[in-house]
């Protein structure tokens, strides 16, 4: 069955960088774009951007350009979300999900929570 | 970018209710809405797809609607694992974005 399963919980420090993962099974990998979701504590949800899971290009949305890098790692059917220089605010739930030529979102990970507290 | 209001923000419903939560686009986005369940500490769950197609496994009480700029959303006799934010998301193009959500509580 088709999953997407994100790494665990972090604790950061302000300044401190995150590397926060998800792995894709159940389909094939560059079939399928992967995208980026942030959720923080009691808020809705903002979509960060997207990766081209076959070329590898991604697309940040505006607020999120910077800071964050989309990367993979094809081979083990992995996305990768890094924060650098993390800041208060970026304490959040970070979603990936995947979506086909149909463009919604169909699956989605379980969500990493990143704490960022001094 | 395309703005997506949602509303009501939050809901109450007695068991067996119907329920409606609308989504207004800026812009006209040809159908291309779909619609997500979440519950506490729990990721989105797809619902509705393309206004009114509702994905496999999701009960036939919900159902959706629109055109245009304008959508709906609709459960009819709300039942308890109802309670849940409902989310309205475009993709008819970049970027992606999502209402504000509505919070369905039990009266």
């Amino acid at each position: 069955q088709i999953q997407l399963v994100q790494s665990g919980p972090e604790l950061k420090k302000p300044g401190e960088s995150v590397k926060i993962s998800c792995k894709a099974s159940g389909y094939t990998f560059t079939d399928y774009a992967m995208h980026w979701v942030k959720q923080a504590p009691g808020k809705g949800l903002k979509w960060m951007g997207w990766i081209n899971t076959y070329t590898g290009k991604p697309t940040y949305a505006d607020d999120f350009k910077g800071r964050f890098v989309f990367s993979l790692e094809a081979s083990a059917s992995t996305a990768n979300l890094q924060i650098s220089n993390l800041k208060n605010e970026d304490t959040a739930t970070y979603f990936c999900a995947r979506s086909g030529t149909t463009r919604y979102f169909d699956y989605w990970g379980q969500g990493v929570m990143v704490t960022v507290s001094s | 970018d395309i703005q997506m209001t949602q509303s009501p923000p939050s809901l109450s419903a007695s068991l067996g209710d119907k329920v409606t939560i609308t989504c207004q686009a800026s812009q006209n986005i040809n159908k291309y809405i779909a619609w997500y369940q979440q519950k506490p500490g729990k990721a989105p769950r797809l619902l509705i797809r393309y206004t009114s197609t509702l994905e496999s496994g999701t009960p036939s009480r919900f159902s959706g609607s629109g055109s245009g700029r304008d959508y709906s959303f609709s459960i009819s006799n709300v039942e308890s694992e109802d309670i849940a934010s409902y989310y309205c998301l475009q993709y008819v193009n970049l970027p992606r974005t999502f209402g504000g959500g509505t919070k369905l509580e039990l009266k």
